[in-house]
């Protein structure tokens, strides 16, 4: 059974960067039908999708948020990471990493079906 | 980016009745090879996200038969036949046709 947990520091200085990784277990995350996605939720605040990752590294990144997002994958410890700089209070939220299909040679998808059970990250002085 | 708008955004249902959520695009959801990635998500309090529906009607499996989802191009619809304790939550839909992909801002669904 697929199981995906989010780990990181919960609480982040502004200006500085916000690192989180995504472990997957009962999965392979070099599988060749699923991207690895991140996607925050503000406090008492709807989804935004941050970006997603393919295990050969091929990467799709929100665009409001693309200068300062960078996610990672790690086959040999079937992992993957998020790195966003730069942070301010609005980058306040909890983040769930996430596994989900694509239609193949597009950026379209049918929404993912297995989540993480997310992490609070603080960006506070 | 396409915008998604959902409404009611707080549903109170009484036990046992239907209940029923719209959600509208800004412009249409049908992908070039004739699908149309409108899907709907459950997050129960203090839970993640869980997908209900996939391509407008889809029901996820273990996704009980009173849910299902309807509609075409911009319109679309969540209803619940029968509302059980267990569906309180706030309910999302997301457009997956669309880069970047964008959620609804979500209807909570409580219990009269």
């Amino acid at each position: 059974q697929l199981h995906l947990h989010e780990s990181g520091p919960g609480l982040v200085k502004p200006s500085e960067t916000l690192s989180l990784t995504c472990t997957v277990s009962g999965g392979s995350i070099s599988s060749s039908t699923y991207y690895w996605g991140w996607i925050r939720q503000p406090p008492g605040k709807g989804l935004e999708w941050i970006g997603s990752i393919y295990y050969s590294g091929s990467t799709y990144y929100h665009p409001s948020l693309k200068s300062r997002v960078t996610i990672s994958v790690d086959t040999s410890t079937n992992q993957f990471s998020l790195k966003l700089s730069s942070v301010t209070a609005a980058d306040t939220a909890v983040y769930y990493c996430a596994r989900h299909g694509l239609v193949t040679g597009t950026v379209t998808t049918w929404g993912p079906a297995g989540w993480g059970q997310g992490t609070l990250v603080t960006v506070s002085s | 980016d396409v915008v998604m708008t959902q409404s009611p955004l707080s549903l109170p249902v009484t036990l046992g009745q239907p209940a029923s959520i719209s959600c509208r695009s800004s412009q249409s959801l049908v992908y070039s090879d004739g699908n149309t990635y409108l899907n709907w998500f459950q997050q129960r309090p203090g839970q993640s996200p869980r997908r209900l529906i996939y391509k407008v009607s889809n029901r996820d499996s273990g996704v009980p038969d009173r849910f299902s989802g309807s509609g075409s191009g911009t319109d679309f619809t969540l209803k619940i036949s029968r509302v059980e304790a267990e569906d309180v939550g706030v309910y999302y839909c997301m457009q997956g046709t669309h880069w970047p992909w964008t959620f609804g801002q979500g209807t909570k669904v409580e219990i009269k």
